[in-house]
């Protein structure tokens, strides 16, 4: 099985614009998880989705967002791009079989100037 | 608020020496206990996932424990190899996975 793949692996933007990114999870993998990878505040949750629905979500401000589509792929945007958003984007998708192991891809590094 | 914390930051040993990397966490009401390596600029590697019902899980050289009531895990690797250098992370996960800042690992050949 093809594992958790992410596009693109690495962004350079500028302070205001807006992002999109992406994440194909494991084939049969529902959950698509979100999260955030910086020096300063390690790993952070930003929000699961599941079925096209979003179910658990942490604590950041509104500015990110995300959505599943029918395939289980998921996107995740941030507008108003911030220096602060620098960091490392991962996302997981979780195994369904009942081991509740979750699997992560390679990540986005986005670097905001 | 779930807080885990992971001891000690970072660790540097001789080829052959086994390893022991900890994890505390404040709030023992888990569904598990999951610990990743990850090396750098990269994801995260699953290395071993316990059950909150379990005690302890082995893969290769690889052990974990977990005391869910005293809220800590130990990862033990043995006879550590200069491939095992990475940075080690636990996480706790309820609804949602709680990660340590991580333990990097250096083994010296």
């Amino acid at each position: 099985k093809a594992g958790v793949t992410q596009t693109p692996r690495y962004l350079i933007k500028t302070r205001g614009q807006q992002v999109t990114l992406s994440c194909s999870p494991i084939s049969g993998h529902r959950s698509v998880s979100w999260y955030q990878q910086t020096p300063g505040q390690g790993l952070q949750f930003l929000f699961e989705y599941f079925s096209e629905t979003q179910r658990n979500k942490g604590n950041f401000p509104g500015r990110f967002s995300g959505r599943q589509f029918s395939n289980s792929r998921s996107e995740m945007n941030v507008s108003t791009l911030e220096l602060g958003d620098s960091a490392l984007y991962l996302c997981a998708t979780r195994d369904p079989t009942g081991t509740d192991t979750q699997y992560f891809g390679p990540g986005t590094r986005l670097t905001v100037l | 608020k779930q807080e885990v914390t992971q001891i000690p930051a970072a660790l540097s040993v001789p080829e052959g020496e086994n390893l022991v990397l900890n994890c505390s966490f404040t709030d023992s009401a888990i569904y598990n206990l999951q610990w990743f390596r990850q090396d750098p600029g990269k994801g995260l590697t699953s290395l071993l996932l316990i059950q909150s019902s379990q005690r302890e899980q082995t893969s290769g050289r690889l052990n974990a424990s977990l005391d869910k009531s005293s809220g800590r895990s130990t990862l033990y690797i043995a006879a550590s190899q200069p491939g095992d250098s990475a940075t080690y992370l636990c996480a706790v996960s309820l609804n949602k996975l709680s990660f340590g800042a991580g333990t990097t690992v250096t083994v010296r050949a």
